[in-house]
């Protein structure tokens, strides 16, 4: 059990520009979840895949955010014609399969901060 | 819809003194309740949960959190803080698929 991984660890892009971060889940979790935090904010929720399913995305993934997880393991987001406003840390977080005693604790990674110049 | 609030942006407290960090919920239903913590350019680290069973959760590092259903909290606790648990601390109440955190609490342990 490695942890949940993302990269890139910092971006820095110009407005304008389209980016694309990536998150490895902890291995055999099904479930995988993507947030955006702001200074001085808890993070919030954007969007979770169970398998390659993407079964709920907050009103804040607006329609220049999509993420998509094709086989069921790795995730990427991606930001097209990013703004100032999207500067923050992007987090990503997995949880274990449903089952018996499942209580979807999420286990988060180290998140990938963006900054919009 | 689910929510929590931490009502302190800051607590501060000296190291071997006990600490609390405030947490109070607004849910429909059962609530599945959760803290983490957070250190300096790094993601959130799973502290301890609240399902179901005894109110007095037990948690990593020596955390615990009671839950209280009539005060709708839940705070956590540790008996004697360290410097190492300087930090930030999360909330959170599970709505759905997702968690909806509160704004955090900075504990400032003072050596």
């Amino acid at each position: 059990d490695t942890g949940v991984s993302q990269n890139p660890r910092h971006k820095i892009t110009k407005r304008g520009q389209n980016v694309t971060f990536r998150c490895d889940p902890i291995s055999e979790h099904n479930r995988l979840y993507w947030y955006r935090q702001t200074l001085g904010q808890g993070p919030e929720f954007l969007t979770y895949f169970q398998n390659e399913a993407q079964l709920e995305k907050s009103r804040l993934l607006s329609d220049r955010f999509s993420a998509e997880r094709p086989k069921g393991s790795f995730s990427t987001l991606e930001i097209q014609r990013t703004e100032q406003g999207d500067s923050a840390m992007y987090l990503c977080a997995s949880s274990p399969n449903p089952g018996p005693g499942w209580t979807d604790t999420q286990y988060f990674g180290p998140g990938t901060r963006l900054t919009v110049l | 819809a689910q929510s929590v609030a931490q009502p302190e942006d800051q607590v501060n407290v000296a190291e071997g003194n006990p600490l609390t960090v405030k947490c109070t919920y607004s849910v429909s239903g059962n609530p599945y309740l959760f803290w983490y913590v957070q250190y300096p350019n790094r993601g959130l680290q799973f502290l301890l949960k609240y399902i179901t069973g005894d109110n007095l959760v037990k948690g990593s590092y020596g955390f615990e959190a009671e839950f209280n259903k009539s005060q709708t909290s839940f705070h956590l606790k540790k008996p004697s803080a360290l410097v190492s648990d300087s930090a930030l601390y999360f909330c959170a109440v599970r709505s759905s698929g997702a968690l909806v955190f509160g704004k955090g609490t900075r504990l400032s342990v003072i050596a």
